[in-house]
Parts: structure tokens; sequence; C-alpha cells
């Protein structure tokens, strides 16, 4: 069974820029997730899906921030602009549904933010 | 705020002993708590979990411990190997939020020869 995929696996960008990240979550699983986790902190969900449907985004900074999940399976994750404290990794989570709490990790992408 | 807490950043041990990682919450409404361990430049895999109507759950070489009333939960690695050696994550979620998950800042283990 494959895993979860995401691209890029590395991105450098300046203050100001844009930046986009996909995520490819695993065949058959409702819930997509995107944490946001800093150097030195635990993963922080950004924003969950359920099929196509947004559950919590409570925690996304919408002002710079967007995120879609076309036909309830590949998710892409926006940052417009960046900001320096956006600097951290970016993981893409799925489970087989949103009462599954075992969910399945990416390998996620480092952001950096010069 | 912080509801799930790792006060430990780190812990050193000795391969063939035992390891033991502590995790404390505040919100109780949590009624399911895991377990995460992570190496460098990939992502978190789940390794763990208990549901609070438990008080251990124990699956080969580890076992978590639920103290309700105190609101704390230990993972025991026994005995640690070198292949234990990454950071692992306490998380917990609430019944009925979707499987949303609130995780702890993590504990770096070390397992030495």
């Amino acid at each position: 069974e494959a895993g979860v995929a995401q691209s890029p696996r590395y991105k450098i960008i300046e203050k100001r820029q844009s930046v986009a990240f996909w995520c490819n979550p695993i065949s058959g699983h409702a819930t997509l997730y995107w944490y946001q986790q800093i150097l030195g902190q635990g993963p922080k969900l950004l924003i969950q899906f359920q099929n196509n449907g947004v559950v919590d985004d409570s925690q996304l900074p919408k002002d710079r921030f967007s995120a879609e999940r076309l036909k309830g399976v590949d998710s892409t994750l926006k940052i417009q602009p960046a900001k320096l404290e956006d600097s951290a990794v970016y993981l893409c989570a799925s489970s087989l549904s949103g009462q599954n709490y075992e969910q399945y990790f990416g390998p996620g992408t480092r952001l950096t933010v010069t | 705020d912080q509801q799930v807490k790792q006060n430990s950043p780190s812990l050193s041990v000795q391969e063939g002993r035992i390891s033991i990682l502590n995790c404390d919450y505040t919100n109780s409404m949590f009624d399911y708590f895991l377990w995460y361990k992570k190496y460098p430049a990939e992502g978190p895999t789940f390794l763990i979990s208990i549901s609070s109507i438990k008080d251990k759950n124990e699956d080969g070489r580890f076992t978590v411990f639920l103290n309700k009333s105190a609101k704390h939960l230990s993972l025991h690695i026994v005995p640690s190997q070198p292949g234990d050696s990454a950071v692992y994550f306490c998380a917990a979620s609430v019944a009925d939020s979707w499987g949303k998950l609130q995780f702890g800042a993590g504990t770096q283990v070390v397992v030495t020869p």
C-alpha cells in the first residue's frame, strides 16, 4: 500500500513570495489533514477535510493560507504572501475516516522563508 | 494554549534498559490518546494508543499507561533498542472532533550501546 505522498520535499523562498504544497493521501482515505510543525514543537493542525469539505480550519491563518481538496483526493496548501514565521515543516496526513484516530503522515515539506 | 505537554525534551537510555516517556494534559474532555514516533526527515508514524476507558495498553515492547485522575500518561519501552532512537510525540483527541489531534512538543530519545 502506497503511503501519503508530498511534494516538494524542500522549498526556499523569500518573504512576500508565494508557495504551494501538494499532497496525495492513501487511496480510500476520506479524511485529510494539513499540519504545521515549527522546530521544537509538535504538529499543529491547520485544516482538516472530510472528502472535499472542510471540517475544521479554525487554526488556519486565512489572510495568507488557503487549501483545497478537489474531488476528495489530492490537496494543495498555499501561502501567499509568506512571512519569516512560516518557516516550518508542513505535514499532510490522512485517515480512513474522521472517527479513526490513527493518522498516516507523509514525509513533509520543509519550508524556509528568508 | 498548550493542552498536551511533554516536559522532558530529551531522554538518554542505555540499550536493554527501560525508557519512560511522560505526557500531561489539561483538557478533561480528551478521551483518546496516541503516541507517534518520528525519525529525521520522515513523517510521524503511529505507535500505540489508549482509550480513556482503559488504564493500560500493551503492544510488544511498548506499553502505555493512563492515569485520568492525574491527567497523565506514560509510554514504557522495554527493552530499549538502538532503533528506538527517535522523537516521540504524545497526542490526544476529543470524541466527536472528527479525529482532531492535539500534539505535545515531543521527547527526543537516544538509546546508547
